[in-house]
């Protein structure tokens, strides 16, 4: 069964830096999404992408944040210069545009990137 | 502004009895509305999801959840609760706009005693 991937697992860094966070997506689909959740909290939403650009985004997704589909198939989160706060598990998400009798379809997640900021 | 509520942060039950898990949400339209499952360090899997048509709709590892919209709840239960249940309970809704990003609840965490 197709899946979303995602790497590395756990990325450590130290503030300033700069990370990028690699997804493939379902080789099918045409909606990409970021999500983090900081440890002990909800899940949120920071960006949708679609048609080679950003649809959507969140208050959290700041200057500081970039994405990228620069090859067709890798979907990128590039943090420019991380703080202590961006430490969080991000979770790569896609999605079909409609399933094929035109109705809706979910989003299927990746296993997350565990990012800590030192 | 789509908002998701899941008023239980912990619930225990004991292995074999049944389970229902709380969610309220609030959202200006038609909802779609998704259970996600996940285990300590791992991703988020879909249990189960509501788009249309029948209110009840069935899910994996015998997961159910039921749709009301006049008390905009979609209650995830299960009739008998084993051990391996043990895990983190998510709610969520979204929508087939442009984005359709999710909106999470905060989750319920699952303690099972045997």
């Amino acid at each position: 069964e197709p899946e979303v991937t995602q790497t590395p697992s756990h990325q450590v860094t130290q503030m300033g830096q700069e990370v990028i966070l690699r997804c493939v997506p379902i080789s099918n689909h045409l909606y990409f999404y970021w999500y983090r959740q900081i440890l002990g909290q909800k899940v949120e939403f920071l960006v949708s992408f679609y048609n080679n650009e950003i649809s959507e985004k969140s208050e959290i997704f700041d200057d500081q944040f970039s994405v990228e589909r620069p090859d067709g198939s890798n979907f990128t989160l590039k943090i420019r210069s991380t703080k202590l706060e961006d430490s969080a598990m991000y979770f790569c998400a896609s999605r079909r545009r409609r399933n094929l009798s035109g109705g809706a379809d979910e989003q299927f997640f990746g296993p997350g990137t565990r990012l800590t900021v030192l | 502004a789509q908002s998701v509520t899941q008023p239980d942060i912990h619930i225990t039950v004991s292995e074999g009895a049944s389970l229902e898990l709380r969610c309220n949400y609030s959202y200006g339209a038609t909802p779609y509305l998704f259970w996600y499952v996940q285990s300590p360090g791992q991703g988020l899997q879909l249990l189960l999801k509501y788009f249309s048509g029948d209110t009840l709709v069935q899910g994996i590892k015998g997961f159910e959840a039921e749709f009301k919209r006049s008390q905009s709840s979609f209650n995830l239960r299960k009739p008998s609760v084993h051990w391996s249940d043990a895990a983190e309970y998510f709610c969520a809704v979204g929508n087939m706009e442009y984005g359709n990003k999710l909106v999470f609840g905060a989750g319920t965490i699952l303690r099972v005693k045997s």
